[in-house]
């Protein structure tokens, strides 16, 4: 079935980084994608969103490009901040639902 | 305006008590959706509401989860006979579409611990 794929483990970094998320989906038709931030003790906030093929998505300094030949959503951001730390999920819209992936943990260190 | 508020914030049941919990969505949308959220995962899907019809509640993990919506409003998930593995963040969600194709938008969510 549909299905998002996000690369393992917390990320760490330094200030003033670049940071890069990867995510891939399985798509049988022509979804809309996005990612959700969660900061600390707060819910899901909606970071970006893409609604067709080649959009690309941008908020904050994060970007990320839906490439369906590749079918990947990566999020970059070129210089992270400390307030940036949070977790990092990819989604995919489905009639009825969202799909989630299992999210990334960024940690970025002054 | 006001986004999607849940109560409680917290909740901790005993293993076999039953439980209710509230979420109320962004005023005029139509679609409302809940998740679960277990502890470093992602949130999967448990239910969608359309107005006050339940369109599809496949993600519901037993006959212990029920969702009501009965004025195309506020909704309710209920849990009965609650289990330690029904511990989670319970999310809610609300988007002015129906089938939610448009963003959804979250509530902070419900911790129930069940001990």
């Amino acid at each position: 079935g549909d299905s998002v794929t996000q690369m393992e483990g917390p990320v760490t970094l330094s200030e003033e980084a670049f940071l890069t998320i990867n995510c891939t989906y399985t798509a049988t038709g022509y979804p809309s994608l996005f990612w959700y931030v969660q900061y600390p003790g707060e819910g899901l906030q909606l970071l970006l969103k893409a609604t067709k093929a080649d959009d690309k998505g941008s908020n904050k300094g994060f970007e990320a490009t839906y490439r369906k030949e590749t079918t990947s959503f990566h999020l970059e951001k070129g210089s992270v901040q400390v307030s940036d730390s949070a977790v990092y999920f990819c989604a995919l819209s489905l009639p009825g639902r969202l799909a989630f992936g299992k999210g990334n943990q960024v940690v970025v260190i002054p | 305006g006001a986004g999607v508020s849940q109560s409680p914030r917290y909740k901790v049941a005993k293993r076999g008590q039953d439980v209710a919990l509230r979420c109320d969505p962004i005023s005029g949308h139509v679609s409302l959706f809940w998740y679960q959220q277990a502890l470093g995962q992602g949130p999967e899907f448990l239910t969608y509401f359309q107005n006050e019809a339940q369109l599809d509640k496949s993600g519901l993990p037993s006959d212990r989860f029920f969702a009501e919506r009965p004025e195309g409003s506020v909704s309710t998930l209920k849990i009965q006979r609650t289990q330690q593995e029904d511990s989670a963040v319970y999310l809610c969600a609300s988007s002015l579409r129906r089938e939610g194709r448009d963003t959804q938008y979250f509530g902070p969510g419900t911790r129930l611990t069940v001990l």
